[in-house]
């Protein structure tokens, strides 16, 4: 079954401690995304990927690193993560010939207190 | 950066009657349209798409169209049923795989 998986679904941390959220996908798809969603303001793109090894900043980067070492996984990294990144992550996949058919995720759900 | 706006932020219809959300943007070089519908609690999925050489496009009861030149574009839902109660987003993207996404549109249809 074609999927994008993440791993936490559900995640309680504390301010500082490093967290890593992993995404990986099974369509064989050049491009990844990770998105956080926060109400009223819709889906802001972090950071993305056109393929391995080149990563790109989005609309919203400040706090987060992502690193794309093989095609199918791109971990969302947060050194040293603050309240204000309190949100629900979505990671999104899609292919180079309809990059706007994006696959999310499940999502992630991070609480950082 | 691009700027995408979406109206309404939440919309009531009558189960039957159409729904209509609409989304301006600010970059020129943009090139794809896509909308995602997100029922509660689930992932975004895509409806429908349009690219940047096409006007508009139609997949059974949902249409997209778009004005290049007033930098809009819009989602038409005809027929409308329950089961289309959902958060709607536009998008647009343009060189590879940046997207910028509207702030949403809460559509409730009343049975």
């Amino acid at each position: 079954e074609a999927q994008v998986t993440q791993n936490p679904r559900y995640l309680i941390t504390v301010t500082g401690k490093k967290l890593t959220v992993t995404c990986s996908q099974n369509m064989n798809h050049e491009y990844m995304s990770w998105y956080r969603q926060d109400p009223g303001l819709g889906l802001r793109q972090i950071y993305y990927s056109m393929n391995v090894e080149v990563t790109d900043k989005g609309d919203v980067p400040e706090g987060y690193k992502v690193s794309r070492k093989e095609k199918r996984n791109f971990p969302l990294i947060l050194e040293s993560p603050s309240p204000n990144q309190t949100s629900l992550y979505f990671c999104a996949s899609s292919s180079r010939e309809a990059v706007e058919t994006q696959y999310f995720g499940p999502g992630t759900r991070l609480l950082v207190l | 950066g691009e700027n995408v706006e979406q109206h309404p932020s939440t919309l009531s219809v009558q189960e039957g009657d159409s729904a209509v959300i609409k989304c301006t943007y600010s970059d020129s070089a943009s090139n794809y349209f896509p909308w995602y519908k997100q029922e509660l609690g689930k992932r975004p999925q895509l409806i429908i798409d349009i690219r940047s050489n096409v006007g508009e496009k139609k997949d059974q009861r949902i249409a997209v169209t778009l004005n290049k030149t007033a930098k809009h574009f819009s989602l038409h839902i005809t027929e409308t049923q329950p089961e289309d109660s959902a958060v709607y987003f536009c998008a647009s993207g343009g060189t590879g795989n940046q997207f910028y996404f509207g702030t949403g549109t809460s559509l409730t249809v009343i049975p």
